[in-house]
């Protein structure tokens, strides 16, 4: 199936600093949704996109969907020690409901 | 908005005995259903996904089964564990447009 590639793998910042995290594919995807899981918890939604190009914001959170379709990228604003976790992206294909996942940044966020 | 129920939470079962997780959805019908599995301080892997009744694909060969008795249910299981078996088993569902997880259930094998 579809890989994806996510980078980096971890991250380590400073309270107020921006964040940038992204995924790539081989492959064309349908849509692109970003997540945040907690320690010991199911990751939750963040942000979908659904269109090449569409520009997606949630509070501190902005998620673009790439113009070719093969990667996606999340950039977190003024970094604070709540947003500590790991995030994960995921890619649906078209027509196709086998869902992938990168393999997740791990954020710390120091204060 | 969907809701998706996984139980139970942890789960110690001995080497060789049999496995039964249980995930229902709620708020949702027909929804493609999925079982993960996350190794501690890793990504997700797709053990099995399910766009309907009784439609179930296997992504990895392995010591585990995943059934769908019902419309919102699904269902993975064992006949006999293995050590390797342990790991965060993370049920997910949704549709073309996105999907929701439980709490997840961490399973120790001993």
């Amino acid at each position: 199936g579809q890989q994806l590639n996510q980078s980096p793998q971890s991250m380590f910042i400073q309270e107020g600093e921006d964040v940038s995290m992204n995924c790539t594919s081989s492959s064309i995807f349908n849509t692109w949704l970003w997540y945040k899981q907690e320690p010991g918890e199911g990751p939750v939604l963040l942000i979908a996109l659904y269109k090449a190009g569409e520009l997606t914001s949630n509070g501190r959170l902005t998620a673009q969907f790439g113009i070719t379709r093969k990667d996606s990228f999340l950039n977190i604003s003024a970094s604070i020690p709540s947003d500590v976790g790991i995030y994960f992206c995921a890619g649906l294909p078209y027509n196709n409901n086998d869902m992938r996942f990168g393999a997740g940044t791990r954020l710390t966020v120091k204060p | 908005s969907q809701t998706i129920h996984q139980w139970p939470a942890t789960l110690v079962q001995p080497v060789g005995s049999p496995l039964s997780l249980e995930c229902t959805v709620e708020g949702t019908s027909n929804p493609n259903l999925y079982w993960y599995r996350q190794a501690a301080g890793r990504g997700l892997q797709l053990l099995f996904y399910s766009v309907g009744i009784g439609q179930i694909s296997s992504e990895v060969p392995q010591n585990l089964s995943a059934s769908r008795p019902q419309d919102r249910q699904f269902i993975l299981s064992s006949k006999k564990l293995l050590l390797s078996d342990s790991g965060f088993y993370l049920c997910a569902g949704g549709d073309n447009t996105e999907a929701f997880f439980g709490q997840g259930t961490r399973l120790t094998v001993v």
